[in-house]
């Protein structure tokens, strides 16, 4: 079956330090893959997201590129900010099947002034 | 702010009593999902319901359960509260990405 998995946290960075958390995938066939934000008392949001091979996502200078011959959709930002502290989530679903989602376990972050 | 309206924010109750998570959509979404968020479980799919009707089950307790109405907001009724139950359940909908509300932290004493 479809499966998550995303590096164990917590990550602790110094303010302007070169981030990347990890995400692998197991899935048939050619699934969506998302990257969600939880900030502190939030639920989570929408970061970036990407619908197939070679597609790279990007906002907030945090990008990912969806690696379909690694099954890797790693997360990276080049400058992290305190304001980045927060709880990253991976997902997939396949496609045309938001129901079906499925969440990686959340790497938690945490950044230093 | 995403949209999806999710109350109450915050409860407390105790062990063996029954509670009513509420959940409005954002405009025009037709598909409502309930999540359970607790420290050691994660994000936990519960149900899915889509225009009224029930679409997907996840890791659903028999002492919960949840309907959308015809306005399509939604209920998820929490019985027989037990300590674990304690945990953060979170409201999303969906138009093609999922959208999430606040969540309702749910405490259990």
């Amino acid at each position: 079956g479809n499966s998550v998995t995303q590096m164990e946290g917590p990550v602790t960075l110094s303010e302007e330090a070169f981030l990347t958390i990890n995400c692998t995938y197991t899935a048939t066939g050619y699934p969506s893959l998302f990257w969600y934000v939880q900030y502190p008392g939030e639920g989570l949001q929408l970061l970036l997201k990407a619908t197939k091979a070679d597609d790279k996502g990007s906002n907030k200078g945090f990008e990912a590129t969806y690696r379909k011959e690694t099954t890797s959709f790693h997360l990276e930002k080049g400058s992290v900010q305190v304001s980045d502290s927060a709880v990253y989530f991976c997902a997939l679903s396949p496609p045309f099947s938001a129901s079906k989602i499925i969440f990686g376990s959340g790497t938690r972050l945490s950044i230093r002034p | 702010d995403s949209g999806v309206t999710q109350t109450p924010k915050h409860l407390i109750t105790a062990t063996g009593q029954r509670v009513t998570l509420r959940c409005s959509p954002r405009s025009g979404d037709l598909s409502v999902y309930w999540y359970q968020q607790s420290l050691d479980q994660g994000l936990q799919f519960l149900i899915q319901y889509y225009n009224g009707e029930e679409r997907a089950k996840g890791n659903i307790l028999e002492r919960f359960s949840a309907q959308q109405f015809p306005d399509l907001h939604s209920e998820l009724n929490l019985s027989s509260l037990e300590l674990g139950d304690s945990a953060l359940y979170f409201c999303a909908s969906s138009g093609g990405e999922l959208f999430f509300g606040e969540g309702s932290r749910l405490t259990v004493l």
